[in-house]
């Protein structure tokens, strides 16, 4: 009940396309659904998160879409550009500061 | 600059061998965490301390045991070292709920990579 699952473990996309990255979580006592993005050799940093109150959020060129009755949620990238070239995950805690629960993990290639 | 600073960066081990991961934060944070990060797996919690004196197991503590030494430092220990314990670590500390109104993301370590032969 704690995992989330996340998917395509990859992606390849050509420069302005719109890469969609899925995750599927379990526990509905999850409250707090960040996206964080890992550069080779650099700790992962958060992108952008939602709350289950909202249905989607955007902020620049990066949408969550968000899921409650179907326990889903995914990234979107518009306009993708070869520098969103990064591993995205998902995850979900109980709370904004609370233990995060993280997805498996898109490594996401964008060609120029 | 504020942040998670990890101690080493790289380090090889035998098989059997020990060794602690260094972490610590400048943000007077409570919480601080310890995952480990394999390919296809994402990030899993090994421990975390949600504040200074407290520990608690996460998914994966076999093999390890940590310190919270005080609000700003905590450490990670492998008392034998397994090949299975190749990975890369990453040290992190979240920011409380309710701080501002925005969402503040966990700060990472840029990370531990370690290679038991």
């Amino acid at each position: 009940q704690q995992q989330v699952k996340q998917s395509p473990q990859s992606l390849i996309v050509q420069k302005g396309g719109i890469p969609i990255i899925n995750c599927a979580y379990e526990n509905t006592a999850f409250d707090y659904f960040p996206w964080y993005q890992q550069f080779p050799g650099k700790g992962p940093a958060l992108l952008i998160a939602i709350r289950p109150d909202v249905s989607e959020k955007k902020e620049g060129r990066f949408t969550i879409s968000f899921n409650k009755s179907a326990k889903q949620f995914s990234l979107h990238i518009m306009d993708s550009q070869p520098g969103d070239s990064a591993t995205y995950f998902c995850a979900a805690s109980m709370f904004q500061g609370g233990k995060l629960i993280f997805g498996q993990g898109t490594e996401l290639s964008v060609k120029p | 600059n504020a942040g998670v600073t990890q101690t080493p960066k790289f380090q090889v081990l035998k098989t059997g061998q020990s060794m602690t991961l260094q972490c610590a934060q400048d943000m007077n944070h409570n919480s601080m965490y310890w995952y480990r990060q394999d390919p296809g797996m994402g990030l899993r919690l090994i421990y975390y301390s949600a504040s200074e004196g407290t520990t608690d197991k996460g998914e994966v503590p076999n093999g390890y045991n940590v310190s919270r030494l005080n609000k700003r430092e905590f450490s990670l220990r492998l008392e034998s070292a397994a090949p299975s314990q190749t990975s890369v670590y990453f040290c992190a500390s979240p920011p409380p709920e309710g701080q501002g109104t925005a969402f503040y993301g966990y700060t990472f370590g840029s990370g531990t990579r370690l290679t038991v032969v």
